[in-house]
């Protein structure tokens, strides 16, 4: 599975728009863009997901480049309780495709 | 649902000790994954299971670390003997193979392990 990176930390203010980015130059065709979330000690919590059209669920929407190579997590209105460690995950198809997580982004919403 | 439940939430047990972790996953799901959380090394998948057979058990770091699926509704983890190195955060997560791209793992809440 592709790799991806992340920066280790970014903060937005609550209320505001939350825009989390994720390079993944290295994707190949029949790879999913996932996204989870671990808010302090509690288990991962999946968001969203996407292959190459832009998503949108209760919780987020995922932009994906046309080139695939970066995607955008955002989160339109944040707030405090979106304070947590988000992780930009490439996955194949397969079943026995496995979840591998980086270092991820720690996100601080502030007041 | 209940959920991913793991038990028991906290562990603290000594050196040289057996330890056992539980997990019942989700019903219906028919994969079952187990990582471990430490601070350096963040979370690592040490084993995961297909309709309760053992399909990568790459991750797991020792012959002191085993896993079971007896039917699937179950799982255990089992250390033995612990080290204080083992101390960590191990996560159980559930998936369905029908739905695995659509809603992807769902994970339990951990067993904070902490071996002295």
């Amino acid at each position: 599975d592709a790799k991806t990176t992340q920066p280790p930390s970014m903060d937005c203010a609550e209320g505001r728009a939350a825009n989390l980015p994720c390079n993944h130059s290295t994707i190949s065709g029949n790879e999913y863009v996932y996204w989870y979330r671990q808010i302090h000690s509690q288990g991962p919590q999946y968001i969203i997901h996407g292959l190459k059209n832009n998503e949108t669920n209760e919780m987020a929407s995922l932009i994906i480049t046309e080139d695939r190579k970066s995607s955008t997590l955002i989160l339109p209105h944040a707030t405090l309780r979106d304070t947590a460690v988000y992780y930009c995950i490439v996955r194949g198809t397969g079943t026995a495709s496995k979840l591998t997580f980086g270092t991820g982004t720690r996100l601080q919403v502030t007041l | 649902d209940a959920g991913v439940i793991q038990s028991p939430r906290h562990e603290v047990t000594e050196m040289g000790q057996e330890v056992t972790l539980r997990c019942k996953p989700i019903s219906g799901h028919d994969y079952l994954f187990w990582y471990r959380q430490t601070m350096m090394r963040g979370l690592e998948l040490l084993i995961y299971f297909n309709n309760n057979v053992p399909i990568d058990d790459s991750g797991m770091p020792e012959d002191r670390f085993s896993a079971k699926m007896p039917n699937a509704s179950f799982s255990t983890l089992k250390i033995q003997p612990s080290e204080p190195r083992d101390s960590a955060v191990y996560f159980c997560a559930s998936s369905s193979s029908s739905g695995q791209t659509r809603y992807g793992y769902t994970f339990g809440s951990g067993t904070r392990l902490t071996v002295v």
